[in-house]
């Protein structure tokens, strides 16, 4: 069973669209982090989230953390081909054992 | 780019033989993690390295050894490859631990291994 569970699984929209992606957990984690993976890399991380109801934006893309601090959300605004990928949240399980989430598969087309 | 080396990026081999990985970092980061990627399990991390010859066990560690003589090198063993054990291998350092402490992790561009 996941730690993180991320939803959806496969996500395939049109240039333009807007989109939200989840990473929820029954575990309370200190912080979580976002990353994405492209194709034969490894995952590159976006943003770290560490307060309740923390909200962080990175040009198109809004992280938010939630207020309990078990689940987090990414919202991209206006998606490009550019934002393909697997995206992936991942917790701080105990020290030094990050778990991530299988992974949201997105797909923009042009 | 962290600097990151995985080697080698693609193996096949038989099952019952052994097989190491090598991850050698350029950084000079104290953390160095190896961890597997599975379709429908994400990254499940298998050991790491908080120092030269300090490892410890992470969520998938049966079947596999790890060893750090150096601060640059993090070798994964798997002592008699397994066909379960078919999978991408990612090497991955942190300069710190702890999200809160930004820990960020730099991954290596993975390692493909395919056990027949």
């Amino acid at each position: 069973t996941q730690l993180l569970e991320q939803s959806p699984q496969f996500l395939s929209i049109q240039e333009g669209e807007n989109l939200t992606v989840y990473c929820n957990s029954s575990s309370v984690f200190s912080s979580l982090q976002w990353y994405r993976q492209e194709p034969g890399e490894g995952p590159v991380l976006l943003v770290t989230v560490v307060t309740g109801g923390e909200v962080k934006k990175l040009k198109r893309l809004t992280f938010q953390f939630g207020d309990a601090r078990k689940d987090s959300s990414l919202h991209i605004t206006a998606a490009q081909p550019g934002d393909t990928g697997l995206y992936l949240c991942a917790g701080e399980h105990n020290n030094n054992d990050m778990r991530f989430g299988a992974g949201t598969r997105l797909t923009v087309k042009p | 780019d962290a600097g990151i080396t995985q080697s080698p990026r693609h193996k096949v081999t038989e099952t019952g033989t052994p097989v190491t990985l090598r991850c050698h970092q350029t950084e000079n980061h104290r953390y160095m993690y190896w961890y597997r990627q599975d379709p429908g399990h994400g990254l499940r991390l298998i050991h790491y390295s908080y120092g030269v010859k300090d490892t410890d066990k992470g969520e998938v560690s049966d079947g596999y050894s790890v060893s750090r003589s150096k601060t640059e090198d993090f070798l994964l063993t798997l002592e008699s490859a397994t066909s379960s054990q078919t999978s991408v291998y990612f090497c991955a350092i942190s300069e710190s631990t702890g999200f809160a402490n930004t820990g960020e992790l730099f991954f290596g561009e993975g390692s493909r291994l395919t056990v027949l």
